[in-house]
């Protein structure tokens, strides 16, 4: 079935290190590929987004992701966490010639001082 | 900044009434959709527009209904609330990418609660 999955739905980490964020999608075409981020209480914010071309993109906080297309991913990372990255991350695609953008279950950060 | 805007933030409403969940964006974006997101955080789509007179259901049914008479609005409407319908409701914009794909902004989002 055509899915976005965000394998683990709650990760914790420790102020400082680095963090990884799995997204993968089951679709026949590689999509558009998107990371929002949503605080407690808020809407959801871009963090980064891949088109084409650079399968290394970086966005806004520190974030990066990389686009494997053998593996159908778009992992997000960011080499050292901060408190305030504590929040819900979501991976969402597009489908090409559509314009619905559909989202991954979500992965909740929590991160200790 | 993302001009996007929902009213009320906050809503608990007894069952059986009719709500209107408002949405407004400053943008000028011919597309809007708005999204139910369960307790567990999944969002699912369950209603978007290409542009004024444009509605379409999303992925998820829902018994909610919803208008688009102007670009900048796009009220959803529950004819009679129901303790199944409590959950947080986000609208978004996204101008017209050609099916290129855009960035889409998010309103704040409204959490609905019916007792």
């Amino acid at each position: 079935a055509q899915s976005v999955t965000q394998p683990d739905i709650h990760i914790t980490v420790s102020e400082g290190a680095s963090l990884e964020l799995r997204c993968n999608y089951s679709y026949g075409a590689t999509p558009y590929l998107f990371w929002y981020v949503q605080s407690p209480g808020q809407g959801l914010q871009l963090l980064l987004k891949y088109f084409s071309g650079d399968t290394l993109v970086q966005g806004i906080k520190g974030f990066e992701a990389e686009f494997k297309r053998s593996q159908s991913s778009f992992n997000l990372r960011k080499p050292s966490v901060h408190w305030s990255d504590a929040a819900e991350y979501f991976c969402a695609v597009v489908l090409k010639g559509t314009d619905k953008l559909i989202f991954g279950t979500g992965t909740r950060l929590q991160v200790f001082p | 900044e993302a001009d996007i805007y929902q009213t009320p933030r906050y809503l608990v409403i007894g069952t059986g009434k009719k709500i209107t969940l408002e949405c407004s964006q400053t943008m000028g974006h011919d597309k809007m959709y708005w999204y139910q997101q369960d307790p567990g955080m999944e969002l699912h789509l369950i209603h978007y527009s290409y542009g004024v007179n444009s509605t379409e259901k999303g992925d998820l049914s829902s018994e909610s209904t919803v208008s688009r008479i102007r670009t900048e609005h796009f009220p959803l409407t529950l004819e009679s609330a129901r303790p199944s319908h409590t959950s947080q409701y986000l609208c978004a914009s996204t101008p017209w990418s050609g099916g290129k794909g855009a960035e889409a902004f998010f309103g704040q989002g409204t959490r609905l609660t019916v007792v």
